[in-house]
């Protein structure tokens, strides 16, 4: 059955300190990778998709980055205002989008 | 969020009663929607549709049924509300999977079924 795992559940960092956001999958035929970030109350926003291992996407202190079996957010020196629930979604040949559960970061002033 | 909207964004529901969720895009997507999202659950998919006039199964789709009326219109209905569809609901919609496409999400519909 196509799963996709997010880790950690829940992150505090202190603002400043670096961390990174891990995606595991398992789907049969790869059509996207994305990346959504979500605010309490508010529809997830669109960060970033990638569709081949080894590919990288960057905006300001967020980093995402693809293998065959998972995908990292990597956060730089992270600010309060990127607290949110961070998800990611996998999109097979027939349209489907499967959600992991999230992963919520807190970032500490 | 750009272009994908949802109609009512509050309700509350009587246990039986039935409603449908509207929801449009106006980016010429060809796949549209619709999710549940419950605390600690993430999203959860219901239905989607890959083009105009075909629709699939999800994760979650017991009592619910879709419609895609067109390319810009994507419904759920409720056909008979239970307290356990008490949800936010999310409708989206995409260009085909291929890079350059992306998919954006509405705002969210918070439905309460007493």
């Amino acid at each position: 059955e196509d799963q996709v795992t997010q880790s950690p559940e829940a992150l505090r960092l202190q603002e400043g300190e670096s961390s990174s956001l891990n995606c595991s999958y398992t789907v049969s035929g790869l059509r996207g990778l994305f990346w959504y970030r979500q605010d309490p109350g508010k529809g997830p926003e669109f960060l970033f998709t990638l569709y081949s291992a080894g590919e990288e996407k960057e905006k300001e202190r967020l980093k995402a980055t693809l293998t065959k079996k998972e995908s990292f957010l990597h956060i730089t020196a992270p600010k309060p205002e990127d607290s949110a629930t961070y998800l990611c979604a996998v999109r097979e040949r027939n349209e489907k989008l499967t959600f992991g559960t999230g992963t919520r970061l807190t970032i500490i002033p | 969020n750009a272009g994908v909207t949802q109609t009512p964004k509050f309700q509350v529901l009587k246990t039986g009663q039935s409603m449908t969720l509207q929801c449009a895009q106006d980016m010429n997507h060809n796949s549209m929607y619709w999710y549940r999202q419950d605390p600690g659950m993430g999203l959860r998919l219901i239905y989607y549709s890959a083009s105009e006039g075909t629709t699939d199964k999800g994760e979650v789709p017991n009592g619910y049924n879709v419609s895609r009326l067109n390319k810009r219109e994507f419904s759920l209905r409720l056909e008979s509300a239970a307290p356990s569809q008490t949800s936010v609901y999310f409708c989206a919609s995409g260009g085909r999977a291929e890079p350059g496409n992306t998919i954006y999400f509405g705002e969210g519909s918070w439905l309460t079924v007493v």
